[in-house]
């Protein structure tokens, strides 16, 4: 399998800009989280999906943060607009089952600088 | 502070040493998970322990987990170059839904 695949892995913005940041989970794994990684607050969950389904969205900073998973294989956030804090590393990350079982895998993530 | 805080921050260590590191959390859990991160790229898990068991081993890994004192300790023998990452503790927390909270990490580089 290639893994969990993420897009971009690099975006430049300025502030005020929207940013759609896209996933793509591992084939036959049911849960899909979003995570984000600063050296200020670490790797905080934004939210995560189970069956496409949305479960906790409790981590999304604010209403400009958005994640939609449309089908199985394709999961976007979307910042909008977007602020120089939202400058971070964005990963996603799936897994199949019950995480008291099993591991996240993590895709490469897409480095987002806001201006 | 942070469910998952990890110490020391940073370490540094030579080559054919042992590397440890702690990790603390708040909350019981279901299981801690080790990840590994490199520069620049995702995470990578490297090994699951749960809440009943108290030690396990994998290679070169050596995790402990102490539900009493809410802590877990990870252990990498013969430390190589090529184990210079970042390390988080995650964990699950019990009645916390499906979802993993990461600890700080720890910072370690192994020197030739």
């Amino acid at each position: 399998d290639a893994g969990v695949i993420q897009s971009p892995r690099h975006e430049v913005t300025e502030m005020g800009q929207e940013v759609t940041l896209r996933c793509k989970p591992i084939s036959g794994h049911d849960y899909l989280f979003w995570y984000r990684q600063t050296m200020m607050r670490g790797l905080e969950l934004l939210i995560y999906f189970n069956n496409n389904v949305p479960i906790d969205d409790s981590g999304m900073p604010e209403d400009r943060f958005s994640a939609k998973m449309p089908n199985a294989s394709f999961s976007t956030l979307k910042i909008q607009p977007s602020e120089p804090r939202d400058s971070a590393v964005y990963f996603c990350a799936s897994t199949k089952g019950e995480l008291w079982t099993g591991e996240l895998f993590f895709g490469e993530g897409s480095r987002l600088t806001v201006l | 502070s942070q469910q998952g805080e990890e110490d020391p921050q940073a370490l540094s260590i030579q080559e054919g040493e042992n590397a440890t590191m702690n990790c603390s959390y708040k909350t019981s859990i279901n299981n801690l998970q080790w990840y590994r991160q490199n520069s620049g790229r995702g995470l990578v898990h490297l090994i699951l322990i749960r809440s009943n068991e108290r030690e396990k081993h994998s290679g070169r890994l050596r995790v402990t987990l102490d539900t009493s004192k809410k802590s877990s300790s990870l252990l990498i023998t013969a430390s190589r170059a090529a184990d210079t990452a970042s390390y988080f503790c995650a964990t699950d927390a019990w009645g916390g839904g499906n979802k993993l909270t990461f600890g700080t990490g720890t910072q370690l580089k192994v020197e030739l």
